[in-house]
């Protein structure tokens, strides 16, 4: 089963809500991540967390707050957001360190920031 | 910096023909893998073929097959006997190796059309 699923699928927020998106796998992989993509532009890497340890962050502006509780579970907080944050963003999986490493991805939560 | 290069915006292709994605790539590392990824309108991100860059042979996934030239630094996807569902956008992809949570490179991408 190589099965990341995401909620929720659509987000419509005002710029002073706060909203949280969550992102689950059960393949016992270790390594999570949040993409952002813009409409026909490639995914832009946002944060990677190793062992549920914060291990890469792209420089992503504090508004955007990311957490794993645990090795499936991997949240991304939503405070005070523009309207060019609206995007879908992405979750991804990768196995353990010593195999290929590739990453599955989620279908994504379309975000609209109003 | 690594970077990928995919020099066709949009390819389009009769149903049961062949077409090749082109996709380049320039890193100073030696331990690498790639991949390609299509994204079909539903948006969801699949996974369609990947290559160690220390096997020389090409990987090859059903219909799928790539065109591994490490010198050149290119990495191309050919799919044979397109179907309708190949309709996507493709993505090329670099990581580089030593660590598996390392950051994907991608291309800019690449339309295909598959016409019926």
């Amino acid at each position: 089963d190589t099965e990341v699923t995401q909620t929720p699928k659509h987000l419509v927020m005002g710029m002073t809500n706060k909203k949280s998106l969550k992102c689950e796998q059960h393949m016992g992989h270790r390594a999570m991540y949040w993409y952002k993509q813009k409409a026909k532009k490639p995914p832009e890497l946002m944060f990677v967390y190793s062992y549920e340890k914060l291990s890469i962050n792209e420089s992503v502006p504090s508004r955007f707050s990311p957490e794993c509780p645990n090795s499936s579970l991997l949240n991304l907080h939503l405070h005070a957001l523009q309207p060019e944050d609206s995007a879908l963003y992405l979750c991804a999986s990768s196995p353990e360190a010593g195999v290929l490493g590739e990453q599955y991805f989620g279908p994504g939560t379309r975000l609209t920031v109003t | 910096a690594q970077t990928v290069t995919q020099s066709q915006p949009e390819m389009s292709v009769q149903e049961a023909e062949t077409v090749t994605l082109s996709c380049t790539y320039d890193t100073s590392e030696s331990d690498y893998y790639l991949f390609w990824y299509k994204q079909p309108p539903s948006r969801q991100m699949i996974l369609v073929i990947r290559q160690e860059a220390y096997k020389q042979q090409n990987a090859t996934e059903n219909r799928f097959s790539v065109n591994f030239q490490k010198a050149a630094k290119s990495f191309s996807l050919k799919i044979s006997d397109s179907q309708l569902g190949d309709a996507a956008m493709y993505f090329c992809a670099y990581r580089a190796g030593g660590t598996s949570y390392g950051k994907l490179t991608f291309g800019q991408g690449t339309i295909l059309t598959v016409h019926p």
